[in-house]
């Protein structure tokens, strides 16, 4: 157990449909990263929070929205979804808000699949 | 901004061999580097990392891995594998300057052979 928790494990939704994801970090953690997980992407940053300001963000669909929360957790929130949309969703937390340098610990996920 | 090359998708090794996994980045200057593993239906757990100092550094589980600047390089090595460690591999790169992320390569996946 990484002390990461991610929920749920496992979606599976129309498209269409909206869908959120939550990810409480590692305890002592102040940084939230969201990653997504594809077959012919790869690991693709979307975006990272540090005490709950946005930090830095990458190639976030504009369709794609995340916040942290003031007790750390984070949700992402993923709309009028596609197929295309289907793909692991990581999530992972540090301590700094060095978006470089920090060593990140991961979730176990949580797969999405639209159908 | 970064980019991490990892010219080999799949690999396989016999148990009992070494192995190298290669990784090669594009950066304007001396990036943070990270090897993280993936075993299936788990996250990724870093290996180990390279911020500055000696260019081998050691990492968990037996891995080591030596940062070449004049390559542009961050090969992964094991002198010899464990059927423990068919998992998929991925090479990080983080930037330095303020806006700069941690970009991953595409990862590569390690086959063991008994």
């Amino acid at each position: 157990d990484s002390g990461v928790t991610q929920t749920p494990k496992h979606l599976i939704t129309a498209t269409g449909q909206r869908v959120t994801l939550r990810c409480s970090p590692r305890s002592g953690d102040l940084s939230v990263y969201w990653y997504q997980q594809s077959l012919d992407q790869g690991l693709q940053f979307l975006i990272q929070y540090y005490n709950g300001e946005e930090r830095a963000k990458g190639n976030i669909l504009e369709r794609f929205s995340a916040q942290q929360f003031p007790d750390l957790h984070s949700e992402l929130n993923l709309s009028s979804l596609e197929l295309g949309d289907s793909a692991l969703y990581f999530c992972a937390s540090s301590v700094g808000w060095d978006s470089g340098a920090n060593v990140l610990t991961f979730g176990a996920g949580s797969r999405l699949t639209v159908l | 901004a970064q980019s991490v090359t990892q010219p080999d998708i799949h690999i396989t090794v016999s148990e009992g061999a070494s192995l190298e996994l290669r990784c090669n980045y594009s950066y304007g200057a001396t990036p943070y580097l990270f090897w993280y593993v993936q075993s299936p239906g788990q996250g990724l757990q870093l290996l180990l990392k390279y911020f500055s100092g000696d260019t081998l550094v050691q990492g968990i589980k037996g891995f080591e891995a030596e940062f070449k600047r004049s390559q542009s390089s961050f090969n992964l090595r094991k002198p010899s594998v464990h059927w423990s460690d068919a998992a998929e591999y991925f090479c990080a790169v983080g930037g330095r300057g303020r806006d700069d992320k941690i970009i991953f390569g595409k990862g590569t996946r390690l086959h063991i052979l008994p």
